[in-house]
C-alpha cells in the first residue's frame, strides 16, 4: 500500500478554518485518497474521499494537488467537537471485493481544538 | 442515520479462554470488516469478508481468529485461544461499497 505522510499534530481555534496536509508522493493513479477521523474513546468516523478533483460534503472539502501527490483536508469552521485524530488513506480503486477497501491506518494527525 | 452495532462493549476474559465479539452491521451492507487497536497504537486492519467469504486477512488474523456471518445479519469474531496481547478495542465496520466505510462503537477486549 502507497504510504502517506501527516504531521503529528496541529492547534487550531474555534471557529476558524484548519487545513490538515497530507504528502502522498507514491500515489499511484488507480488510488482513492481517503479521509477518516477518530474522536476519543470512538471508533474512526469517514470523513471525505476522492480521486482526482477536489470533493466537498457537509462535514469538510479535500483539496487534492494537480499531480495528486498531496492533498488537504479543509474544516471550514472548526469546533470543539472536531478534536480528534485525522487519517490520510490511500485506497486502491482495483478488484472488487473485500480486499479493495481494507483501510491502513497510520498515526494520523491530532487535531486540538481552542475556544 | 444507520449505525454499526457491537456487543459486548466490554468483555474481560482469562487467558486461554475463547471469546467471541458480535457485530450488526448495517443493513444491505455487502463488506465487512474486524480492525483492532491496542491502546494508544495505530488501528490495524484484521479481515474483510465479502460474498461469505474472508477476501483478505492480515498477519494479525492467525489460525486463532475465525469469522462468521451466522444469519444473514450478525457479523462474528472469534477468538480461540486468548492471549494476554490479545487485549485490545476490536471494531467491526460494514460498507454498501469500499470507498465508505461505517464503524461500530468497539468492544474492549481485556485478557487477564
Amino acid at each position: 500500500d502507497a504510504k502517506t505522510t501527516q504531521p503529528n499534530s496541529m492547534e487550531s481555534n474555534e471557529e476558524e478554518p484548519v487545513h490538515l496536509p497530507c504528502n502522498h508522493s507514491t500515489i499511484s493513479g488507480t488510488d482513492y485518497i481517503h479521509w477518516y477521523r477518530q474522536l476519543p474513546s470512538q471508533g474512526p468516523e469517514y470523513v471525505i474521499h476522492g480521486l482526482t478533483s477536489n470533493v466537498n460534503n457537509r462535514m469538510a472539502s479535500l483539496a487534492i494537488a494537480e499531480d495528486r501527490k498531496s492533498s488537504t483536508l479543509i474544516l471550514h469552521r472548526a469546533t470543539l467537537r472536531d478534536a480528534a485524530v485525522y487519517y490520510c488513506i490511500l485506497g486502491s480503486a482495483l478488484n472488487y471485493g473485500g480486499s479493495q477497501g481494507n483501510l491502513i491506518f497510520g498515526k494520523g494527525t491530532k487535531l486540538s481544538v481552542k475556544p | 442515520e444507520p449505525e454499526v452495532t457491537q456487543t459486548p462493549s466490554h468483555q474481560v476474559t482469562q487467558m486461554g479462554q475463547e471469546v467471541i465479539l458480535r457485530c450488526v452491521p448495517i443493513s444491505n451492507h455487502l463488506y465487512f470488516y474486524w480492525y483492532r487497536q491496542i491502546l494508544g497504537q495505530k488501528v490495524e486492519f484484521l479481515v474483510s469478508f465479502y460474498n461469505n467469504e474472508i477476501s483478505e486477512k492480515s498477519e494479525i488474523f492467525d489460525d486463532q481468529f475465525s469469522v462468521e456471518r451466522p444469519d444473514g445479519s450478525n457479523f462474528t469474531l472469534k477468538i480461540r485461544s486468548t492471549k494476554l496481547e490479545d487485549s485490545a478495542m476490536y471494531f467491526c465496520a460494514s460498507s454498501a461499497t469500499p470507498r465508505r466505510q461505517f464503524f461500530g462503537p468497539g468492544t474492549r477486549l481485556t485478557v487477564l
